[in-house]
């Protein structure tokens, strides 16, 4: 049964600081890896997603990166701001002919001025 | 492009009640979606899959009794928790698959916040 993590489950940081947040799952037979951002009281909204084929995925100061073997991907913000505090999701895909998507425990960021 | 919308936003209904809370796809059609369930400060649980014209595929420990899924166009998904409970108070979030894309991405809703009294 795949069982995905994320650590830490909580971070608070000043602004400015690069951050890493981890997502780790235990089956390494998957499709497909997600990052998400969902704010207090809100729907998700997709970040980046890295296909098992790929090492990476950078979209302006978010870079995600995929290590399958390992069962790991880390989701690395670049300068933060205090409009990044969210929740962070990470979700893996199994295979091709599932839409099943399996979340993970999430990272609820704070950065303050 | 892919905007899904939910509603109502939130709702507070009364023990013993129904509630219908409706998914759509505003700019793309989807013959699935997904029914997902989050409690405070916990990740997100997959429900049921809604096919379009057919049966919803549950996941094990949701009763479908409880929770009606119903999935009349390709832009529609409703749910309908039956017989409403304190314990079925909680986010629920659904999500729908964009045919275009091939990736298989599936886009969410804003979700919709039940309180049952």
């Amino acid at each position: 049964k795949q069982e995905v993590t994320q650590i830490p489950a909580a971070l608070s940081v000043p602004e400015g600081e690069n951050l890493v947040l981890n997502c780790s799952f235990t089956d390494s037979a998957i499709y497909n890896l997600q990052w998400f951002r969902q704010d207090p009281g809100k729907g998700l909204t997709s970040l980046l997603l890295i296909q098992s084929s790929q090492r990476e995925q950078t979209s302006g100061r978010l870079n995600a990166s995929l290590d399958k073997s390992s069962g790991r991907s880390t989701l690395y913000i670049a300068a933060s701001q205090p409009g990044d505090s969210a929740t962070y999701l990470c979700a893996v895909r199994r295979s091709y002919n599932t839409d099943k998507l399996i979340f993970g425990t999430g990272t609820r960021l704070q950065v303050f001025p | 492009g892919a905007v899904v919308s939910q509603h109502p936003s939130w709702v507070i209904c009364k023990s013993g009640t129904s509630v219908k809370i409706e998914c759509r796809s505003l700019d793309f059609q989807a013959t699935t979606m997904f029914w997902y369930r989050q409690f405070p400060k916990q990740s997100l649980m997959l429900m049921a899959t809604s096919n379009e014209g057919s049966k919803a595929t549950y996941e094990q420990g949701v009763e479908k009794d409880k929770f009606l899924i119903n999935h009349a166009s390709l832009t529609l998904s409703t749910l309908t928790v039956t017989s409403a409970h304190p314990e079925d108070s909680s986010f629920y979030i659904c999500s729908a698959r964009d045919l275009r894309q091939e990736t298989y991405e599936q886009y969410f809703g804003p979700g919709t916040r039940l309180t049952v009294t």
